[in-house]
């Protein structure tokens, strides 16, 4: 298994503003994922962040204003840029763990309410 | 591409009923499937997986059992408990290499004492 920190744990944000969420992962990963998960919805895959190149977005995430960064294979950071009341969500970092079985690992979220 | 039916909620059961939660599922090849629980306040946990045809996943006095002909992963516990209130996610394997995942809408569970 994994443990997975992410921080912050929430945060309140004004409009306009951005704000950066980390993820700390104790062993070394090759691929750790970032969600979105709007109020009583399911998951959405933001993008994939593979160590050492661009991270993968899915469709409808443009790393405008979702920038990833993938410093090494414990750690990423998402940042969610000039942010309106639309992003107010609960974003997840997973990180997935071979050959344990396509098993993802998650962390708790970080709950972000824009004002 | 791969997708994922679930049974909408919210279900509400007595403490020691029977749960059933559907779970169905299109996908080209082979997928695994998962469910996952989110408690109040948390992040996903997973709760039980099955990689092929047959498997039956367990834990925790859950079960499922991927069924390739009904392409089904039916999530059952024979008696809930009040701590078994959560939201469950019924996910797979989004193509064959296996690491994106594709999730359900979610089912939130309140067992009531």
């Amino acid at each position: 298994s994994a443990v997975i920190s992410q921080k912050p744990s929430r945060d309140i944000c004004q409009r306009g503003t951005s704000l950066t969420i980390q993820c700390q992962v104790d062993s070394q990963v090759t691929m750790m994922f970032w969600y979105r998960q709007q109020p009583g919805q399911s998951l959405t895959l933001i993008a994939t962040a593979n160590q050492g190149s661009e991270a993968t977005y899915e469709s409808g995430f443009v790393i405008d204003k979702f920038p990833i960064s993938r410093p090494n294979l414990t750690f990423s950071t998402l940042t969610v840029s000039n942010m309106s009341p639309e992003d107010s969500s609960i974003y997840l970092c997973s990180v997935g763990l071979l050959p344990a079985g396509n098993i993802q690992y998650f962390g708790a979220g970080t709950r972000l309410s824009v004002l | 591409g791969n997708s994922v039916t679930q049974m909408e909620g919210p279900v509400t059961l007595s403490e020691e009923a029977f749960l059933t939660i559907n779970c169905t599922y299109t996908a080209t090849g082979y997928p695994s499937l998962f469910w996952y629980v989110q408690y109040p306040g948390e992040g996903l946990q997973l709760l039980l997986k099955a990689t092929k045809a047959d498997d039956k996943g367990s834990n925790k006095g859950f079960e499922a059992t991927y069924r390739k002909e009904t392409t089904s992963f039916h999530l059952e516990k024979g008696s809930v408990q009040v701590s078994d209130s959560a939201v469950y996610f019924c996910a797979l394997t989004k193509d064959n290499y296996g690491q994106n995942f594709v999730f359900g809408p979610g089912t939130r569970l309140s067992v009531l004492p």
